[in-house]
């Protein structure tokens, strides 16, 4: 079984422009969440999407946006990017939003540099 | 709020001897707690979790986590550590009044087994 793909896996963008990052999760994975990996702030929660609906939402500015298809897959928006926004993003995937035993699978990420 | 803590940056061992990476949570109620290990470059793969019953946790790769409720504590441990452990490990808590795929995690610890 495929694991969650993340595309594209580096970019480089200009301040002021903005981003789509995507994530295709593992097949039969209907929840999607989106982590931010920084050295200064670690692993920070952004969303989370069930159903191409948010069932939750971390505390970042309304730069940061989220979607989920119908067919679980999910991309990410960042717009009027900032230097600080330069961080690996993960996308992670369960089977639902509300099954606890479930484990989140992530992707190897998608490494956002801002200049 | 929720909380983890890896008071440890750094640990270093010697191949062959057991490791102890640490954790402490903090958290409303029953947590769920997970480790997590991320390699250069790439995403985090889940070793152990913790839900309720046994305090002894058997995860992947021969690695096994302690829960002690009275101490907050999940450390995560391993007999004889290989090189090939070498790592950033995460510890993670999940609030069970919260969705899936929020985790809090502690900021990691890196894990050098040296030959």
């Amino acid at each position: 079984k495929a694991g969650v793909t993340q595309t594209p896996r580096y970019l480089i963008k200009t301040r002021g422009q903005q981003v789509t990052l995507s994530c295709s999760p593992i097949s039969g994975h209907r929840s999607v969440s989106w982590y931010q990996q920084t050295p200064g702030q670690g692993l920070q929660f952004l969303f989370e999407y069930f159903s191409e609906t948010q069932r939750n939402k971390g505390n970042f500015p309304g730069r940061f946006s989220g979607r989920q298809f119908s067919n679980s897959r999910s991309e990410m928006n960042v717009s009027t990017l900032e230097l600080g926004d330069s961080a690996l993003y993960l996308c992670a995937s369960s089977l639902s939003h509300n099954t606890y035993n479930s484990p989140l699978h992530f992707g190897n990420g998608t490494r956002l540099t801002v200049t | 709020a929720q909380s983890v803590a890896q008071p440890e940056d750094q640990v270093n061992v010697a191949e062959g001897n057991p490791l102890t990476v640490k954790c402490t949570y903090s958290v409303s109620g029953n947590p769920y707690l997970f480790w997590y290990v991320q390699y250069p470059n790439r995403g985090l793969q889940f070793l152990l979790k913790y839900i309720t019953g046994d305090n002894l946790v058997k995860g992947s790769y021969g690695f096994e986590a302690e829960f002690n409720k009275s101490q907050t504590s999940f450390h995560l441990k391993k007999p004889s550590a290989l090189v090939s452990d070498s790592a950033l490990y995460f510890c993670a808590v999940r609030d069970r009044g919260s969705t899936l795929g929020r985790l809090y995690f502690g900021r990691g610890t890196q894990l050098t087994v040296w030959p």
